[in-house]
């Protein structure tokens, strides 16, 4: 069995400040996580990935999330937020036998300018 | 770079009717998946599809769901009879060989029902 939660449902912060999203997951299996991003009304795109190489993970647009076993997490960070960044963020953990996803509620990031 | 196609990116049909959403996943995958993401609110999990046949599904996928990859490239999902409540975002995704762990996920078919 596998969930995730995500610990903020709202993060609002001003542009050119950093950025942390917050998620913690419950895997049976080792897990891979993921975030994805979803801007208003278009698809899901793959921020980063972890599974189980180095514990600190870049992705794209200057994103990254470090995982720590001991805490059950994988938050997101990035240290200057922009514009283009307002969107919705979902941590997703995924059975590596079976592949499937499941996802947390989201959190949505609003970035004032 | 491959990537996962979805059509129609929008369908309206009226309650009771049948629809099929299709997808086109990344060609050497082998491990294709639907979730639904009504608005608002999360993404679920409908279906896993291995091997042509249903790995696993979700209380969500009753009977009036089926799925379907009738010839090498397409994946299909299909809504017997539409009810109100099945107006959601459906997203296709695939996954490479076993062993492999990212899915890859379409652009979505926003399916309304009226």
């Amino acid at each position: 069995a596998q969930s995730v939660t995500q610990l903020d449902s709202h993060v609002s912060v001003s542009e050119g400040t950093p950025v942390l999203l917050r998620c913690n997951y419950s895997s049976s299996y080792s897990p891979s996580l993921f975030w994805y991003v979803q801007h208003p009304n278009k698809g899901l795109q793959l921020l980063l990935k972890y599974t189980s190489a180095a514990t600190l993970v870049k992705g794209i647009n200057g994103f990254e999330a470090e995982f720590k076993k001991s805490e059950t997490s994988f938050h997101l960070t990035k240290p200057s937020a922009h514009m283009s960044d307002a969107a919705e963020y979902f941590c997703v953990v995924s059975d590596p036998i079976a592949g499937k996803s499941t996802f947390g509620d989201g959190t949505t990031l609003t970035v004032k300018p | 770079e491959p990537e996962v196609t979805q059509t129609p990116s929008h369908q309206v049909t009226q309650m009771g009717q049948e629809v099929i959403l299709r997808c086109v996943p990344i060609s050497n995958h082998l491990y294709f998946y639907w979730y639904r993401q009504i608005l608002g609110q999360k993404v679920e999990f409908l279906v896993s599809f291995y091997n042509n046949e249903i790995s696993e599904k979700s209380e969500i996928f009753d009977d009036q769901f089926s799925v379907e990859r009738p010839d090498g490239s397409n994946f299909t999902l299909k809504i017997r009879s539409t009810k109100l409540e099945d107006s959601a975002m459906y997203f296709c995704a695939s996954r490479g060989p076993w062993g492999t762990d990212t899915q890859y996920f379409g652009p979505g078919t926003r399916l309304t029902v009226l």
